[in-house]
């Protein structure tokens, strides 16, 4: 039940296409849904994070849509760059477990320019 | 130095050696965590720390042995390690309250078991 699941494995985009990465969890007491981007060597870094009180948030070019009823939730990126080729996970946490992420497997993002 | 830093960046050791992972935050945190990175698997929360309290064991092996002295650093020692415990470790940190709190990961220690 603490599963979060992450699709896809990995993704290849074109330069100034849209990124899309979907996950889907089980635990309904998860309400704080972020995503981390990784690039290598370096440790993962909060992008955008989202409550499920909102059905989307958006940041610059990144937006997080956000189904409850369905448990999902997925990460866009807009106009996607070559720079924005990296590792992407989602994670969840809530309940009685804040400060203890769940991680979705993570997608590997590469975007051509 | 900012942010949280890890040292070494790398590490091999042998299957009967014991080493130490330092991990060091200047942000002011009071909760700090350890988490195992390995290939095509989520990140593993291996420990937490709440004002230097161990507050969770994620079933972790007694071959991997934590320590937080003090707010701003945490260690991992390491003895008797299996190959399998080859890949990145991870320190974050937190400030704990009620509610969610962004964590800040540090670059990872990369470590080889032979």
């Amino acid at each position: 039940q603490q599963q979060v699941k992450q699709s896809p494995q990995s993704l290849i985009v074109q330069k100034g296409g849209i990124s899309i990465i979907n996950c889907a969890y089980e635990n309904t007491a998860f309400d704080y849904f972020p995503w981390y981007q990784q690039f290598p060597g370096k440790g993962p870094a909060l992008l955008i994070a989202i409550r499920p009180d909102v059905s989307e948030k958006k940041e610059g070019r990144f937006t997080i849509s956000f189904n409850k009823s369905a448990k999902q939730f997925s990460l866009h990126i807009m106009d996607s760059q070559p720079g924005d080729s990296a590792t992407y996970f989602c994670a969840a946490e809530g309940g009685t477990s804040y400060g203890k992420l769940t991680f979705g497997q993570g997608t590997i993002l590469t975007v051509h320019p | 130095e900012t942010g949280v830093t890890q040292t070494p960046r790398h590490l091999v050791m042998g299957m009967t050696n014991k080493k130490s992972l330092k991990c060091e935050q200047h942000l002011g945190h009071n909760a700090m965590y350890w988490y195992k990175q390995s290939a095509k698997k989520p990140l593993e929360l291996m420990f937490v720390y709440n004002f230097k309290e161990q507050t969770e064991n994620n079933s972790v092996p007694s071959r991997f042995s934590p320590e937080c002295p003090n707010s701003s650093h945490l260690f991992l020692h390491l003895h008797t390690l299996q190959p399998e415990d080859s890949a990145l470790y991870l320190c974050a940190s937190s400030q704990p309250g009620t509610g969610p709190y962004e964590q800040y990961f540090g670059p990872g220690t990369r470590l080889t078991v032979t």
